[in-house]
């Protein structure tokens, strides 16, 4: 069935390095992806989204790239630090919103 | 702070045994969705309902129902409980029904004994 999944399940950066987190996905009919962060203990946080129709999309200190003929989704996050530590989650947005499985990352000091 | 209020924060409870986990959306937001996070399934959405009325449906058991009152707070039904209903329930909200950006409170966490 249709799914969206993570390629590395933890990703560890030294503070101050750029962290990039990757996502697979299968659905081709999503209108938009988007990332949210999980903090221990804390609900999910929309950080950003970007729509089917491109490419790249950025905000404060995080840019999301989408490349529809790999079907692949990244979040790029700048001068990683401390506070950066949590779980990501890509999603797609269709009819409904379906996570992927989260990648942990953990920010070195 | 995401502005979603969720109860009980905590929840043990035994097999066959019926729960609702409650959830108060941020103040505006008419679309209330409800989510299971475990360790094996990752997060998964249940239910959507918008002002009132069922929206859309994910993978929700039978065993489970939820509801949106008119003063928009939500409840999630949990019945026939199983030892693999243990998980994190989170509920969300957003303004409008197809929004991308939802809100998510801090989770109930209900263990099955």
């Amino acid at each position: 069935g249709e799914s969206v999944g993570l390629h590395l399940p933890t990703l560890s950066v030294q503070e101050g390095d750029n962290s990039i987190i990757n996502c697979a996905y299968s659905n081709s009919a999503s209108d938009y992806f988007i990332w949210y962060k999980q903090e221990s203990g804390k609900g999910p946080q929309f950080i950003i989204d970007i729509r089917s129709n491109m490419d790249k999309r950025q905000g404060q200190r995080v840019t999301v790239l989408l490349n529809k003929t790999v079907k692949h989704l990244s979040l790029q996050i700048a001068a990683t630090q401390p506070g950066d530590s949590a779980v990501y989650f890509c999603a797609e947005k269709g009819t409904d919103m379906r996570f992927g499985a989260g990648t942990r990352l953990t920010v070195k000091p | 702070d995401s502005g979603v209020t969720q109860t009980p924060k905590h929840l043990i409870t035994a097999t066959g045994q019926r729960v609702t986990l409650r959830c108060s959306p941020r103040s505006g937001d008419l679309s209330v969705y409800w989510y299971q996070q475990s360790l094996d399934q990752g997060l998964q959405f249940l239910i959507q309902y918008y002002n009132g009325e069922e929206r859309a449906k994910g993978n929700i058991l039978e065993r489970f129902s939820a509801q949106q009152f008119p003063d928009l707070h939500s409840e999630l039904n949990l019945s026939s409980l199983e030892l693999g209903d243990s998980a994190l329930y989170f509920c969300a909200s957003s303004v409008a029904w197809g929004e991308r950006a939802q809100y998510f409170g801090p989770g109930t966490r209900l263990t099955v004994l």
